[in-house]
């Protein structure tokens, strides 16, 4: 089946600091990815995305690249500011009709705060 | 365009008691998702909504059950609630056109607690 792997948490870091998320996954046919974050007491921001291997996804500072031959699609930023403390998520979907329909895999999410 | 709202959003309820969430996914949207999220298990898929038919449903038992109307808007039931069906229940929109692959937009959450 398909799964993604996070790398554990929490992850404290200080305002200006680089930020690598690890995310692996194993999949069966050929998924997206995607990264979503969740601030405290909210549902799920779609952060960034990537449908195919190379493919970079990018928003508001933070950077992802599908690497099909490493099965990755780690989540970096240059340098993270307090308002970016939340639980990121990666998460995978596969196009193969079926028991894929609607239907994103989660890895576990990685709490990260950011400290002025 | 607004994006996709749940109501209510905050729930008590009591063991044994039945429950019913609404989702109302983005305008033009046809297909919707439900997920719960605890904090032992994550965020884990419930079923999939598309044109009004169940198309995809994750492991869970029976009590969990929903629908689809006409206007793409969505209900998730949970009868015989159970303690451990406490948990932050987020829905999901995306315009899905055939199989195409589609991104997910989600909902605030709607978090219930059961007592």
């Amino acid at each position: 089946g398909n799964s993604v792997t996070q790398m554990e948490g929490p992850v404290t870091l200080s305002e200006e600091a680089f930020l690598t998320i690890n995310c692996t996954y194993t999949a069966t046919g050929y998924p997206s990815l995607f990264w979503y974050v969740q601030y405290p007491g909210e549902g799920l921001q779609l952060l960034l995305k990537a449908t195919k291997a190379d493919d970079k996804g990018s928003n508001k500072g933070f950077e992802a690249t599908y690497r099909k031959e490493t099965t990755s699609f780690h989540l970096e930023k240059g340098s993270v500011q307090v308002s970016d403390s939340a639980v990121y998520f990666c998460a995978l979907s596969v196009n193969a009709g079926g028991t894929s329909y609607g239907k994103l895999t989660f890895g576990q999410g990685t709490i990260l705060t950011v400290h002025p | 365009k607004a994006g996709v709202t749940q109501t209510p959003r905050y729930l008590i309820k009591t063991r044994g008691q039945q429950v019913t969430l609404s989702c109302s996914p983005i305008s033009g949207h046809r297909s919707v998702s439900w997920y719960q999220q605890t904090p032992g298990q994550g965020l884990q898929f419930l079923f999939e909504y598309f044109s009004e038919t169940q198309r995809n449903k994750g492991n869970f038992p029976g009590r969990f059950s929903g629908r689809q109307f006409s206007n793409s808007r969505s209900e998730m039931n949970v009868s015989t609630l159970e303690l451990g069906d406490s948990a932050l229940y987020l829905c999901a929109s995306s315009f899905r056109q055939g199989v195409y692959e589609e991104t997910q937009y989600f909902g605030p959450g709607t978090r219930l607690l059961v007592l």
